[in-house]
């Protein structure tokens, strides 16, 4: 079974902190993506990554930046955390470049106080 | 702006009954998938469907894909309590990246 894991269910910040999100997955799976989720909004992809060291701009990546020093590690950096990035935040992996099935982690539900 | 946009909102039918979801896209696509989500919970992935089929069966779900129509549309059988979830279609765009549908947002009652 693939696994993705994020580093925590629940995580309450406040405004002006730094806010790390990490995603790790077993399946070497070359391609990740941070997503967020807002009611009303769907899903919208922030970051992705196609290899380890390398980054895309998603759609909304203003206030966000990503990380991908190990192929199994995909982490989301708030640089300073605001209210409008309260928001379920789930974490991707993708098996080719224009595929097609993705598996989620379990999501991170982030509150910024 | 939506590639994959489901219809309806929200669904409510009692357990034993059908339930049906559509989703329409603007663009060609090479596939279209269903994805299930869980209340507060990750995206799981239900069935893929290829732009040359037509009707796909998994179990209790059946999806079909019109190409002309630019739709989708996912059956599920014998609904149980358990299904209730919200459903999302997604496609890829130009740039190759998954895009979803704001979803369906299913109850089953007992």
């Amino acid at each position: 079974d693939v696994k993705v894991t994020q580093s925590s269910r629940y995580l309450v910040k406040r405004t002006g902190e730094k806010v790390f999100l990490e995603c790790v997955q077993d399946m070497d799976h070359e391609n990740m993506f941070w997503y967020r989720q807002d009611p009303g909004l769907g899903l919208r992809l922030i970051y992705f990554s196609y290899d380890v060291k390398m980054k895309e701009k998603g759609d909304i990546p203003e206030g966000y930046s990503v990380s991908r020093e190990k192929k199994e590690r995909f982490s989301l950096i708030l640089e300073s955390a605001s209210t409008n990035q309260t928001s379920m935040y789930l974490c991707a992996i993708g098996g080719s470049r224009r595929s097609d099935t993705q598996y989620f982690g379990p999501g991170t539900r982030l509150t910024v106080l | 702006s939506q590639q994959g946009e489901e219809d309806p909102q929200a669904l409510s039918i009692q357990e034993g009954e059908n339930a049906t979801m559509n989703c329409s896209y603007k663009t060609s696509i090479n596939n279209l998938q269903w994805y299930r989500q869980n209340s507060g919970r990750g995206l799981v992935h239900l069935i893929l469907i290829r732009s040359n089929e037509r009707e796909k069966h998994s179990g209790r779900l059946r999806v079909t894909l019109d190409t002309s129509k630019k739709s989708s549309s996912l059956l599920i059988t014998a609904s149980r309590a358990a299904d209730t979830a919200s459903y999302f279609c997604a496609t890829h765009n130009q740039g190759g990246k998954l895009i979803f549908g704001q979803g369906t947002e299913l109850s089953v009652k007992p």
